[in-house]
């Protein structure tokens, strides 16, 4: 099974300044999709951001960014001018693009506190 | 559009008791997923109905938990009788297909204690 890792169990960064959130994982597998997700306090887990193993170029959606690098099975998650609406628990997940169950591999979570 | 919904946002019950989690997931959604995060653990998988039918039950833990999705639309999560280790968070999700870059909708969960 897909092991996914998240280092960082808790994050703090200031407004308007730049974060990066860690996260490997663990995959013999060729062809796969990455993803983050975001989950504010009780608040429903969202997509951020996506990326597919095949594509080389990074994802990135408006202030989130991705660094995937794939031969180190590497996944970070950038996010510049970080607002206060970005505190958030942050998961990392791994989903197979060959397997048939298509399930997703979390990480444990990075807590990611936004101070003014 | 309503999102994906779950009921009860949080349960206490006492070992030994049956709860059943209830998800409506978005309309139109054929693909329907339970996850459930143990405290200080990862989201894990439990499992994956297309419509009505079970296509991937491999997470499930053990025969206490019975999940089902009787026309294809909502779906219930029993779990009968509850240990303590079931305490968690039980997430729903959705998705219009099976594509596996696609995005997965999920809920806000339903928080489970068992004392």
């Amino acid at each position: 099974a897909q092991t996914v890792t998240q280092s960082q169990p808790e994050m703090s960064v200031q407004e308007a300044e730049t974060v990066t959130l860690s996260c490997t994982y663990d995959t013999s597998e060729s062809d796969y999709y990455l993803f983050w997700y975001k989950q504010p306090p009780s608040r429903q887990m969202i997509l951020v951001i996506r990326q597919e193993a095949y594509k080389q170029q990074n994802a990135t959606e408006n202030r989130f960014s991705v660094n995937f690098q794939k031969a180190a099975k590497s996944f970070s998650l950038k996010i510049s001018d970080s607002q206060l609406g970005d505190a958030a628990m942050y998961f990392c997940a791994y989903r197979s693009a060959l397997n048939s169950g298509y399930a997703l591999n979390f990480g444990k979570g990075t807590s990611l506190l936004v101070t003014p | 559009e309503a999102g994906v919904t779950q009921f009860p946002s949080h349960s206490v019950i006492e070992k030994g008791q049956t709860v059943t989690l209830r998800c409506d997931p978005i309309s139109g959604h054929d693909n329907l997923y339970w996850y459930r995060r143990v405290m200080g653990k990862e989201i894990k998988f439990l499992l994956h109905f297309v419509k009505e039918s079970k296509q991937d039950e491999s997470g499930m833990p053990n025969n206490r938990f019975l999940a089902e999705r009787t026309g294809g639309t909502y779906s219930t999560l029993k779990v009968q009788p509850a240990e303590l280790e079931d305490s968690g968070v039980y997430f729903c999700a959705s998705s219009h297909d099976r594509h596996p870059g696609n995005t997965i909708y999920f809920g806000e969960g339903s928080w489970l204690t068992v004392v």
